[in-house]
């Protein structure tokens, strides 16, 4: 079954247009975490923003803001006046804790939203 | 800012080579990790790493693959007898704990050829 869906397989926007990045996710774990990455064309994983699954206060940071939501399972991600730079692929992340025991919290990802930020 | 450092950036093989992929992971994180990404396709856990031992691995991490930390600083990542499916970017991560979040290297890509 997969575990973080986003929906979105490539969007394109006019610069200084916001744009939202849909998430949804799937756990039986009451103590999980959330990501997003993104992958500029140059291809690292840059990490942007973690959530913990007991806290669901929604934030703002510069111009991203994100949108946890447990009742819908849902970790939006949302760009504001989005700029030509953000142009990427942008991943969002499920992290829970390993079945071994062993305390390894390994990162399941969705398969990604290329963004496309047009001038 | 420290960063996770990866050797080679880009690896080409003959199929049924050995290769080894290697890290420098940030010296103050603990937890370790190797993904993979196939061209265009979402980043797959292989493997995660700590306390000198492997602590999880995906059903692609079979007999052919192993991770090893020789001396402290290093951290690579063994394939014994490549295959084309092989082929992908491979990505060293890092945590400083279990659960916060991972710090990847540049990756590196490896062709099967």
């Amino acid at each position: 079954a997969q575990k973080v869906t986003q929906a979105q397989t490539e969007i394109s926007v006019v610069e200084k247009e916001d744009v939202t990045l849909d998430c949804v996710y799937e756990t039986r774990d009451t103590t999980y975490y959330l990501f997003w990455y993104k992958q500029p064309p140059s291809g690292e994983l840059v990490f942007l923003i973690r959530r913990n699954s007991f806290d669901e206060q929604n934030e703002i940071s510069g111009r991203y803001s994100w949108n946890f939501q447990k009742s819908t399972s849902s970790f939006n991600f949302t760009i504001t006046a989005s700029q030509v730079v953000d142009s990427a692929v942008y991943f969002c992340a499920l992290s829970e804790a390993g079945h071994s025991g062993a305390g390894s919290y390994q990162l399941t990802f969705g398969k990604g939203t290329k963004l496309s930020v047009i001038p | 800012e420290p960063e996770v450092t990866q050797t080679p950036s880009h690896q080409v093989t003959q199929m049924g080579q050995e290769v080894i992929l290697r890290c420098v992971p940030i010296s103050n994180h603990l937890y370790f990790y190797w993904y993979r990404q196939i061209l265009g396709q979402k980043v797959e856990f292989l493997v995660s790493f700590y306390n000198n031992e492997i602590s999880e691995k995906s059903e692609i991490f079979d007999d052919q693959f192993s991770v090893e930390r020789p001396d402290g600083s290093n951290f690579t990542l063994k394939i014994r007898s490549t295959k084309l499916e092989d082929s992908a970017m491979y990505f060293c991560a890092g945590g400083r704990d279990s659960y916060n979040e991972q710090f990847f290297g540049p990756g590196t890509r490896l062709t099967v050829l």
